[in-house]
């Protein structure tokens, strides 16, 4: 089954404590992506990948990191956690750029 | 910068009915926009996306316009039903790398 998923689900950590957030798509799709979904502000772009080894900050990049090892995976790291990186988060792939892009399930992360 | 508004915030239609959801943005140098549906604590789901060079595009119930001049797109859901109770997003694709601005959504209930 075509899917991207995203482990863990749900997460609760402490301020400071490094976390990684894992996605990883089956399509062979070239460019994947991550968001954050907060209430009243919609969906925004945290980093994307237009395929491995290239990646480039959205429109929220402070506080997280990504990489791009294999077409397949494009794990989001937060280094340090606060209490304002709480959020829903959800990764997302597409064949190319301006093709559908598709999402996981979403982690729900918060940080005390 | 694009911005996306989704007017109204939420919406509440007895089954059966006929409704549009309206998204307006506000840079018309778009390469496509999407529209997506997202259920409570779910990811989201690609409902349509229709190409800058599109005026609609459908699938099964639904129909989704889109006016570049006017910066708005529009979906149409026909002959609605419960199971289309959800948050609908639209999402315009700006920009040369990949910009996908979402509005903050739709709520819609479909009651019996």
């Amino acid at each position: 089954e075509a899917q991207v998923t995203q482990n863990p689900r749900y997460l609760i950590t402490v301020t400071g404590k490094k976390l990684t957030v894992t996605c990883s798509q089956n399509m062979n799709h070239e460019y994947m992506s991550w968001y954050r979904q907060d209430p009243g502000l919609g969906l925004r772009q945290i980093y994307y990948s237009m395929n491995v080894e290239v990646t480039d900050k959205g429109d929220v990049p402070e506080g997280y990191k990504v990489s791009r090892k294999e077409k397949r995976n494009f794990p989001l790291i937060l280094e340090s956690p606060s209490p304002n990186q709480t959020s829903l988060y959800f990764c997302a792939s597409s064949a190319n750029w301006v093709d559908t892009q598709y999402f996981g399930p979403g982690t729900r992360l918060t940080v005390l | 910068k694009q911005e996306v508004t989704q007017i109204p915030a939420a919406l509440s239609v007895p089954e059966g009915e006929n409704l549009v959801l309206n998204c307006s943005f506000t840079d018309s140098a778009i390469y496509n926009l999407q529209w997506f549906r997202q259920d409570p604590g779910k990811g989201l789901t690609s409902l349509l996306l229709i190409q800058s060079s599109q005026r609609e595009q459908t699938s099964g119930r639904l129909n989704a316009s889109l006016d570049k001049s006017s910066g708005r797109s529009t979906l149409y859901i026909a002959a609605s039903q419960p199971g289309d109770s959800a948050t609908y997003l639209c999402a315009a694709h700006t920009g040369t790398a990949s910009k996908l601005t979402f509005g903050t959504g739709t709520r819609l209930q479909v009651t019996l």
